[in-house]
């Protein structure tokens, strides 16, 4: 079974500084997607990037940037130039490539909070 | 405006009493989900649904039904609440799976 793994519980950083969260994903497939969501107090939850497993290159969303490690199953994100309004729990998800499965796996959530 | 209606946004109930949460999509979305949110568990798949009348189970599927009739509902029906199931519930579609979920607001629904 495929499991997503998000080690830091809460983290904080200061505004306009780089923080880097981290995620790992235990899986047996060879073609899969990864997701960082947020969701702010609001609740809403709201993609901020997107990865295909099969593109090598690093999705990148303005200050918002990945490192995928295929080989290490390792999808971390960093956020450049921190906002206030990056405050927010940050979850990372592994996806099934299509086909017959839908299923999609959240990890437990990071708490990101931006301080002034 | 491209959404998913989810309602209703708050519900308390008592052990026992049927409840229905509705979920509706106007994007011609395939895929749809269910999830559940509790404090430090993330968001845990209950069901999904690949297009009309195909459903499969997600990780925590007990104590809880869908049906998928028409391609734009996928209601999450809760035939006996019990308090365990208190909890926040998204409702989540997307074309096809692996593209971007669109979320509903929420459901937070506490069972006495």
């Amino acid at each position: 079974a495929q499991t997503v793994t998000q080690s830091q519980p809460e983290m904080s950083v200061q505004e306009a500084e780089t923080v880097t969260l981290s995620c790992t994903y235990d899986t047996s497939e060879n073609n899969y997607y990864l997701f960082w969501y947020k969701q702010p107090p609001s609740r809403q939850m709201i993609l901020v990037i997107r990865q295909e497993a099969y593109k090598q290159q690093n999705a990148t969303e303005n200050r918002f940037s990945v490192n995928f490690q295929k080989a290490a199953k390792s999808f971390s994100l960093k956020i450049s130039d921190s906002q206030l309004g990056d405050t927010a729990m940050y979850f990372c998800a592994w996806g099934d490539y299509g086909g017959s499965q839908g299923n999609l796996i959240f990890g437990k959530g990071t708490k990101l909070s931006v301080k002034p | 405006e491209a959404q998913v209606t989810q309602n209703p946004r708050y519900l308390i109930t008592v052990t026992g009493k049927k409840l229905t949460v509705t979920c509706s999509q106007n994007m011609n979305h395939e895929y749809m989900s269910w999830y559940r949110q509790d404090p430090g568990l993330g968001l845990r798949q209950i069901y999904y649904s690949m297009n009309v009348e195909v459903t499969d189970k997600g990780d925590v599927p007990e104590g809880y039904k869908v049906s998928r009739k028409e391609k734009r509902n996928f209601p999450l029906i809760l035939e006996s609440p019990s308090p365990n199931q208190t909890s926040l519930y998204f409702c989540a579609s997307s074309l096809t799976t692996g593209e971007k979920l669109f979320f509903g607001s929420g459901t937070q629904l506490s069972v006495l």
